[in-house]
């Protein structure tokens, strides 16, 4: 079984804070991983993928991945009230398939 | 370009009736995925196409089936709903690239089915 673990949270900070979002998953094979913002209602939408270890920067969002702890994390810069959100973490394995985390609350206060 | 287009966005069905959700993508996508939503389980696979006429079980297949119709749709069957099918559905596609880091996944804004 391919599990991806996530704090459930619900994980608050001010606005203007960094809030930093984890993830670990078991499948040593998976190739690359994602993050998705889920609000309430809505469908998941991509934020970003990372498949290198490392980090890897897209405006206010940082992806940092380390096969090695088999660990992926998300960091959210300069947070809005507008970030409040559930983050899906994600992997994908060899074979196409994609393997989901329960998500992390997370709410920004003004 | 509507992307990935589900129907129907909300459904009440009785314990033993069966329906068909039903997905289609105008992405010229090769594959296509349902998953299943729960309060505190995350998004669960049900079932993948990889392409046209091809169908892979995934986590959590016993009772449904799906039908790759062409490259465009693919449809989730419930025979005999039960209340334990009372969830939130996404289809999504994958969209197929060269880098295979960049394999993102495309939902659907989802289906609400609730079995009484």
């Amino acid at each position: 079984q391919k599990e991806v673990e996530q704090n459930s949270g619900p994980l608050s900070v001010p606005e203007g804070a960094i809030a930093s979002l984890n993830c670990t998953y078991s499948d040593r094979g998976s190739q690359s991983f994602f993050w998705y913002r889920q609000y309430s209602g809505k469908s998941p939408e991509l934020i970003m993928f990372i498949y290198s270890n490392g980090d890897k920067e897209d405006g206010r969002f940082t992806a940092q991945l380390n096969k090695a702890s088999q660990y992926v994390s998300l960091l959210i810069r300069d947070s809005q009230p507008s970030d409040s959100a559930t983050y899906l973490c994600a992997q994908r394995d060899t074979g196409n398939q994609f393997y989901f985390g329960t998500g992390t609350s997370l709410t920004v206060i003004p | 370009n509507a992307g990935v287009t589900q129907t129907p966005k909300f459904q009440v069905l009785k314990t033993g009736q069966s329906m068909t959700l039903q997905c289609a993508q105008d992405m010229n996508h090769n594959s296509m995925y349902w998953y299943r939503q729960d309060p505190g389980m995350g998004l669960r696979l049900i079932y993948y196409s990889a392409s046209e006429g091809t169908t892979d079980k995934g986590e959590v297949p016993n009772g449904y089936n799906v039908s790759r119709l062409n490259k465009r749709e693919f449809s989730l069957r419930l025979e005999s709903a039960a209340p334990s099918q009372t969830s939130v559905y996404f289809c999504a596609s994958r969209r197929d690239r060269e880098k295979a880091g960049a394999n993102v996944l495309t939902f659907g804004a989802g289906s609400r089915l609730t079995v009484l």
